[in-house]
């Protein structure tokens, strides 16, 4: 398995309070993006980087922040949860050198994210 | 309506038999990869096909691609309970910037004993 990691793997919180998750890779690849899981809409892009600092919008990203201080590290922020939320959250990884097509994405085990 | 959509949404069948999923698209393509999620985990990567390839075979998979019909399809042949699963197609469109993918909502496929 690669080794992708996400902290924390559960959350429960309540509307209005920031969230930081967290996504970890011994992967050394360049590309990490974060998603969304819900019911009905598959897997959804909220945010994606493609180098450290360098980081982009998905399809889902309003309320949404990211940063990427470090290769090894991909940090999604929620600055004031809301119920809408409410969701399981995935970290992938890809490794791209300068060719970044025809690559696949590995997957971490998710968070599940409820705001209440 | 999304990039990769996945036909039919559910498919129960007995082991030993063969499932063939669908999935539709409506951009051009990169290439078309195939996920399967095990219940509360995350996503595996199954196979990757490029535009220009017709056809791919893992193992027990096989997956075709059809860029005039924007489609593909995943066969697993003589299948498992282990099997038992939700799979994903996924789109990396031409239109878009790095390695960006847009994943439809899957099938649950059941494999019983």
């Amino acid at each position: 398995d690669a080794g992708i990691t996400q902290s924390p793997r559960h959350k429960v919180t309540e509307t209005g309070t920031p969230v930081t998750l967290r996504c970890h890779q011994t992967e050394n690849h360049r590309y990490m993006y974060w998603y969304r899981q819900d019911p009905g809409h598959g897997l959804r892009l909220i945010h994606y980087s493609y180098g450290v600092k360098d980081t982009d919008k998905g399809e889902v990203s309003d309320g949404y922040s990211v940063s990427r201080s470090k290769t090894e590290d991909f940090l999604l922020t929620l600055e004031s949860a809301t119920s809408s939320q409410t969701s399981v959250y995935f970290c992938a990884i890809s490794e791209s050198g300068f060719r970044p097509r025809n690559q696949p994405q590995h997957f971490g085990d998710g968070t599940r994210l409820s705001i209440l | 309506s999304q990039q990769g959509e996945e036909d039919p949404q559910a498919l129960s069948i007995q082991e030993g038999e063969n499932a063939t999923m669908n999935c539709s698209y409506k951009t051009s393509i990169n290439n078309l990869q195939w996920y399967r999620q095990n219940s509360g985990r995350g996503l595996v990567h199954l196979i990757l096909i490029r535009s220009n390839e017709r056809e791919k075979h893992s193992g027990r998979l096989r997956v075709t691609l059809d860029t005039s019909k924007k489609s593909s399809s995943l066969l697993i042949t003589a299948s498992r309970a282990a099997d038992t699963a939700s799979y994903f197609c996924a789109t990396d469109a031409k239109e878009t910037s790095g390695s960006r993918l847009t994943f439809g909502e899957g099938t649950q496929l059941t494999v019983n004993p």
